[in-house]
């Protein structure tokens, strides 16, 4: 079975412009989430989805960020406009209803100039 | 917000030698969970304990989880350089509810 997908792998790009991270996750798993990964704060959860509707975005650091799951196999993370402090390594995880592990995609290594 | 701290944060061992890490949590739990982290990829989950189980083994891991004192810890027996990795634990508080990470321990096997 394939894993959770994530795209791209990295991404450079200037401040100010938009970036969109992509994640397909596995088929069949209720739960999608969407996390930050950076030294000083750790993995910090960001928004999840339960059958594609978003749950709790609380953790969404600001209005620039945004997040959308049209479907079960597609979800997105926008950051509009990015900024440096932006930097990040960016993962998306899905899993199944109960008490079930989540599967991580290999991340977005993600860098604002 | 993190829930769960491991203990130590990095750990340099032989291999060969036994690796133990710890992990505090402050609120009560449905289950505890952990994860390795290799350099540049994603979280793998490793072994899952519910509140209501003590111990727990799978190959060479061992957990244990102490819901009176909030902690659980994980012990590779036997490393291995491929053990090299940052290991995470995770607390779900309460059914289908998202899983609280800590920071990790970086573990170091030299051969």
């Amino acid at each position: 079975d394939a894993g959770v997908i994530q795209s791209p792998r990295h991404e450079v790009t200037e401040m100010g412009q938009e970036v969109t991270l992509r994640c397909k996750p596995i088929s069949g798993h209720d739960y999608l989430f969407w996390y930050r990964q950076t030294m000083m704060r750790g993995l910090e959860l960001l928004i999840y989805f339960n059958n594609n509707v978003p749950i709790d975005d609380s953790g969404m650091p600001e209005d620039r960020f945004s997040a959308k799951m049209p479907n079960a196999s597609f979800s997105t993370l926008k950051i509009q406009p990015s900024e440096p402090r932006d930097s990040a390594v960016y993962f998306c995880a899905s899993r199944g209803a109960g008490n079930q592990p989540q599967h991580f995609g290999d991340g977005t290594r993600l860098s604002i100039l | 917000s993190q829930q769960g701290e491991e203990d130590p944060q990095a750990l340099s061992i032989q291999e060969g030698e036994n690796a133990t890490m710890n992990c505090s949590y402050k609120t009560s739990i449905n289950n505890l969970q952990w994860y390795r982290q290799n350099s540049g990829r994603g979280l793998v989950h490793l072994i899952l304990i519910r509140s209501n189980e003590r111990e727990k083994h799978s190959g060479r891991l061992r957990v244990t989880l102490d819901t009176s004192k909030k902690s659980s810890s994980l012990l590779i027996t036997a490393s291995r350089a491929a053990d090299t990795a940052s290991y995470f634990c995770a607390t779900e508080n309460s059914g289908n509810t998202p899983l609280v990470f800590g920071k990790g321990t970086r573990l170091s096997v030299i051969a």
